[in-house]
């Protein structure tokens, strides 16, 4: 069955770095590109990005354009979402999530990973 | 940006209830929405793409309807399982837009 297993919770300084990671299993990783959406708490969803599997061809949400990258490893089948210069209204729980293009819908969705920013 | 709103931000209703959730784009997104269930905890679920199609496995008391700037989305009677937030979400063009979500509880 599809699996998309997120890393751990983090919490993080004002102006720090995060990097959030997403195992993939179950099926062939190049199959799927790999959105990613985030949702602050008591909040709604936001997405930000989304990249290839394939080329690593990326789209980004505009808003987070410059502190964002997103990148794959397709000898683990794994996919990451790096942010910089956090502030405290990136505070959110990070979902990974599959999507053949950019514009389609996400189908298979990782558990999410809470990350915390304050001083 | 599309701005995607929804109609009510919240709802109560009963087990067996007929219930229906609109979405507005702010422009015309033909029929390129998506409708998402979120259940307390848990991550989203795509339940209903291009407007109306049922993502597999999905019961068929969930619907979808609409084109160009209106859309609704209906459970056909509600279950103890569907209780939990439901967000449209358009994909006519980058990036790709929420609604603000319908928290859906029960009376």
């Amino acid at each position: 069955q599809v699996q998309l297993l997120q890393s751990a919770a983090e919490a993080k300084k004002p102006g720090a770095s995060m990097k959030v990671s997403c195992k993939t299993s179950g099926y062939t990783f190049t199959n799927y590109g790999i959105t990613w959406v985030r949702q602050a708490p008591g909040q709604g969803l936001q997405w930000m990005g989304w990249i290839s599997t394939t080329n690593g061809d990326t789209k980004y949400a505009q808003s987070l354009q410059g502190r964002v990258t997103m990148t794959t490893d397709t000898s683990t089948s794994t996919a990451y979402l790096e942010l910089r210069s956090l502030r405290s209204d990136d505070t959110a729980l990070y979902f990974c999530a599959t999507s053949i293009i950019p514009l389609a819908g996400a189908g298979y969705w990782g558990q999410g990973t809470l990350v915390t920013v304050s001083s | 940006d599309i701005q995607m709103t929804q109609s009510p931000s919240s709802l109560s209703a009963s087990v067996g209830d007929r219930v229906t959730i609109t979405c507005q784009a702010s422009q015309a997104i033909s029929n390129y929405i998506n409708w998402y269930q979120q259940l307390p905890g848990k991550a989203p679920k795509l339940l209903i793409f291009d407007a109306f199609h049922l993502e597999v496995g999905v019961p068929s008391r969930f619907s979808g309807s609409g084109s160009g700037t209106d859309f609704s989305f209906t459970i056909s009677s509600l279950q103890p399982e569907d209780f939990g937030t439901y967000y449209c979400q358009q994909y006519s063009s980058l990036p790709p837009t929420f609604g603000p979500g319908t928290k859906l509880d029960i009376k």
